[in-house]
């Protein structure tokens, strides 16, 4: 299967600092990659949708200004989390769709990126 | 209503038994469908994508789709421990626009041995 990877997979940072999270298929190109957050024994919450080459669509609620989206190549998609904060403290995952809309496209996901806000 | 949705559980069977984990969505011109398993603390694991109607076989797994009733199921043949998890119903409605999975809550299921 497609493989997603993630980096880092957990860090802990200082309130009020940067975190940029990556997201890279390794074995397909990516048109677009998801960002989703996932707080414990809670569903995923989609945060925002990658496009390559063009700017990222965000869900409603989520800050653009905050979620910072680049995906300037087929396989690596960036998420930073500007001016952290303790309630951004979450499990960030990243997923890759393989394939045409419509027919067989998949979301394959990432490992996921544990982020803790001290 | 929920776009996609599954029962919370934890749906308990005993190792051996037969899973059974459910999931009806709300679009009707949905046409992809996936689930998806979680174990505690990692990212989720695609099992299955099914896009017609019918049952589709993989090993223990088989994913059951019926549009008319707008539900999608998973069976899961010969429960093991290593199976519990949280199983992800997810749902693509292919709605011009919005290329998205919809994902249910989830279902925990626990196989004890």
């Amino acid at each position: 299967g497609a493989v997603v990877s993630q980096h880092p997979s957990r860090v802990i940072c200082k309130s009020g600092t940067s975190v940029k999270i990556e997201c890279r298929s390794l074995d397909f190109q990516a048109t677009t990659m998801f960002w989703y957050r996932q707080f414990p024994k809670q569903s995923l919450m989609l945060m925002a949708t990658s496009n390559e080459g063009s700017k990222a669509t965000y869900e409603q609620g989520v800050e653009k200004d905050k979620f910072l989206i680049n995906h300037a190549s087929l396989t690596l998609s960036t998420l930073t989390v500007t001016s952290a904060h303790p309630e951004d403290s979450s499990f960030y995952i990243c997923s890759a769709r393989i394939g045409t809309s419509g027919g067989s496209e998949t979301q394959y996901f990432g490992p996921g990126t544990r982020l803790l806000v001290l | 209503q929920k776009e996609v949705e599954q029962n919370s559980g934890p749906l308990s069977v005993p190792e051996g038994a037969i899973a059974s984990l459910n999931c009806t969505y709300s679009d009707r011109v949905s046409q992809s469908f996936f689930w998806y398993r979680q174990y505690s603390g990692k990212s989720p694991e695609l099992i299955m994508s099914i896009y017609s109607n019918g049952d589709k076989e993989d090993g223990r797994f088989t994913a059951q789709l019926n549009k008319a009733s707008q539900y999608v199921s998973l069976l899961i043949r010969d429960s093991q421990p290593s199976d519990s998890a949280t199983y992800l119903c997810a749902v693509n409605p292919n709605r011009r626009g919005y290329n998205k999975l919809i994902f249910g809550a989830g279902t925990r299921l626990a196989v004890h041995p």
